[in-house]
């Protein structure tokens, strides 16, 4: 049973740089895809980006030019970082386990609350 | 990006009921990429289905999912107090990966 634990600052002003991270307690970071995914009332669920377990990255078009998806094997973690974040960017953020590229999520975090407010 | 609508926005039903979810994608794809989550107040969205209709681990077989098309169908045949919550369809068939708006199943 995999289970994945996020952490990271959930209040952030306008142009400030989000930054969360994802803790995979089941293991490694092998055979699947690893995957942030936002929810807000306005958007609904939207996929960010993800991580292969050899390091390939894929992002959201909408998002590319601002997100940087990292992971560090050692530790079995995966990072998000959000750059010049405005109040739209105001959301839940999920880290999930993903099945091939653009797969299907079988295992979420918790969530993290993000608001951007000045 | 293909877009998914979902249909209702809200059904209102009774514990013992059929529920019938629709998502329609805004364009054909060959493979049946589509998987349905669960979502309660409070909490991460929960998978149900993927690939149209197989369902994943643990998930009670009151849970059933097809396709018709670019028409994908969940199916609850009996509802459970634990059913009541909104879902939602995902298509991964192509990249960006989307999500259907949801649909709210609410007790009557």
């Amino acid at each position: 049973q995999e289970q994945l634990q996020q952490w990271g600052a959930g209040l952030l002003k306008p142009s400030e740089t989000l930054s969360l991270t994802c803790g995979v307690d089941g293991g490694s970071l092998s055979l699947y895809y690893w995957s942030w995914i936002r929810q807000s009332p306005g958007k609904g669920l939207e996929w960010i980006g993800e991580i292969s377990h050899s390091g390939i990255t894929n992002y959201n078009p909408s998002l590319k030019s601002r997100v940087t998806i990292s992971s560090d094997t050692s530790k079995h973690e995966f990072s998000l970082k959000l750059s010049s974040v405005t109040v739209a960017d105001t959301a839940m953020y999920y880290c999930a386990r993903g099945w091939g590229l653009t797969g299907y999520f079988d295992y979420w975090g918790q969530g993290t609350q993000v608001t951007v407010s000045s | 990006e293909i877009v998914l609508t979902q249909s209702p926005g809200t059904l209102s039903l009774s514990p013992g009921e059929r529920a019938t979810l629709s998502c329609r994608a805004s364009q054909s794809f060959s493979s049946s990429y589509l998987a349905w989550y669960q979502q309660k107040p409070g909490q991460a969205p929960r998978l149900l289905i993927f690939g149209a209709s197989s369902r994943a681990t643990g998930i009670p077989d009151r849970f059933s999912g097809r396709r018709s098309g670019t028409d994908f169908t969940l199916t609850i045949s009996r509802l459970e107090a634990e059913d009541f919550a909104v879902y939602y369809c995902q298509q991964y068939a192509t990249s960006p990966g989307t999500f259907g708006q949801g649909t709210k199943v609410e007790i009557k």
